[in-house]
């Protein structure tokens, strides 16, 4: 079965930093493009960060650049966010998604179930 | 960043159809494929509707997609009660070079 599965969220401290991991499984990990996305308790997704298949290329919401960094290990078919000065609106559910293609492009075909991170002091 | 545009919410009764509208412009819509997901209560987004107009496998032909210029509509018929939950359409932007969302709309059957 292909799985995403996230790990790695929790309660931080505003201007803390925190590190999410996602492991995939069920395909071949480095042949697509991978993505975070969010979503803040009640509200609608909000994209992140997007790399894609050979982790060359990353892109970011202004809202997170500068802040977050993507990153992929492809030995370990794991995806990376690294979170740093993190604020009180980047509480979430954080979600995992694999893209259709090598690049940023496409769309999304596999969902993992996210891992929540909350900032609050 | 800006966002694609959809309705609130929509309402329909069980058996009936309601469409779901997604509007953008020419960098994203207009030169991207459109993509659905739905989102069910307590649970993560799963795709529904891809490159405007196809379906995953599983995913029942009573959910179809359109495409025409910078817009995109959701169409689904025969609704059941199981179809309550939020739909997000989604581009890549070209220009912005970010993946962009809709608000999200809500479907009730009522």
């Amino acid at each position: 079965d292909v799985q995403l599965v996230e790990s790695g969220g929790g309660l931080v401290q505003p201007g803390g930093s925190l590190r999410l991991s996602c492991a995939a499984s069920g395909f071949t990990f480095d042949d697509y493009a991978m993505h975070w996305v969010r979503q803040a308790p009640g509200k609608g997704l909000q994209w992140v960060a997007g790399i894609t298949w050979n982790g060359r290329s990353t892109a970011y919401a202004d809202s997170v650049k500068g802040r977050f960094t993507i990153s992929r290990d492809i030995g370990k078919t794991s995806l990376y966010l690294q979170l740093n000065s993190l604020r009180p609106d980047d509480t979430a559910f954080y979600y995992c998604a694999k893209s259709r293609g090598s690049d940023l492009k496409w769309h999304f075909d596999i969902w993992g179930r996210g891992s929540l991170v909350t900032v609050s002091s | 960043q800006s966002v694609l545009t959809q309705p609130p919410s929509v309402s329909a009764a069980p058996g009936q159809k309601v469409t779901i509208s997604c509007s953008g412009s020419g960098s994203n819509i207009g030169n991207n494929y459109v993509s659905w997901y739905q989102q069910l209560p307590g649970r993560a987004p799963t795709l529904l509707i891809y490159d405007h107009n196809q379906r995953p496998s599983g995913i029942p032909d009573r959910f179809s997609g359109s495409w025409s210029g910078t817009s995109a509509t959701l169409a689904i018929t025969g609704l059941q009660t199981g179809d309550e939950a939020d739909y997000y359409c989604g581009a890549w932007d070209s220009s912005l070079s970010v993946v962009l969302f809709g608000g999200g709309t809500k479907l009730t059957v009522l």
